[in-house]
């Protein structure tokens, strides 16, 4: 199975920051990731696909970049409504498998 | 508006069966390949199963904690996926969602997912 490991598991940051969460993928996946945001009570959104493809209808701050076994995603500019969980998953082989998430709290 | 609403959670013993419903809405259900996922209370997210298209024949894949297990099908005709759960285990609480992908390039990506149900296995 391919190990996905997301760092930081939490990060706390302020309104305005710049946020980077990585994941790493135990063997090479190519461009196969996306990036949800979950917030509690409620089923995780689709942020990035396809590594860098961001989703209709999501803000512009949020960026995906990164192939292989490295990927980033990237908040250019932390929003109040942004403080949630952030999650990788790996669409390369089955069985399918997910990070295991980032909590970006309020400083 | 594409929906999909998942029924038939509940509270189950050990080594029971429930079956979970997905009713999906405003797509050609025929066409999207389809997965389950899990989220334990308080934990990440698990991939359950998949379910293919008609031009795969509604093949489908498991997860090695659930192959064997748990079962996914299709109703074309109710627009319904489902998930039936066998020799349930209390590791196997969790809310489950059901997920719509669509083809990008070589792979197939989530993008809308259900609410989900709550499966809660206790005796």
């Amino acid at each position: 199975d391919i190990l996905l490991t997301q760092s930081p598991s939490f990060l706390s940051a302020s309104v305005g920051d710049r946020v980077t969460i990585t994941c790493r993928a135990s063997q090479g996946i190519g461009s196969a990731l996306a990036w949800y945001q979950q917030k509690p009570g409620q089923a995780p959104k689709v942020l990035i696909y396809a590594a860098s493809t961001t989703q209709s209808g999501v803000p512009l701050r949020f960026g995906g970049s990164g192939s292989g076994t490295e990927f980033t995603l990237t908040i250019s500019s932390l929003q109040p409504e942004d403080f949630a969980t952030y999650f990788c998953q790996h669409f390369n082989t089955y069985p399918l498998t997910f990070g295991g998430g980032t909590k970006v709290e309020i400083k | 508006e594409v929906q999909l609403v998942e029924s038939g959670g509940g509270l189950v013993q050990p080594g029971g069966s429930l079956r979970l419903s997905c009713e999906a809405s405003g797509f050609t259900f025929s066409d999207h390949y389809m997965d389950w996922v899990r989220q334990a209370p308080g934990k990440g997210l698990e991939w359950v199963g998949r379910s293919r298209h008609k031009v795969y024949s509604y093949t489908t894949e498991y997860a090695a904690s659930v192959k064997g297990r748990f079962t996914i099908s299709r109703d074309v005709s109710k627009n319904s996926l489902y998930l039936q759960m066998n020799g349930l285990r209390p590791e196997d609480t969790a809310v489950y969602h059901c997920v719509r992908l669509f083809f990008h390039g070589s792979d197939y990506f989530t993008d809308y997912w259900g609410q989900g149900t709550l499966v809660t296995v206790s005796s």
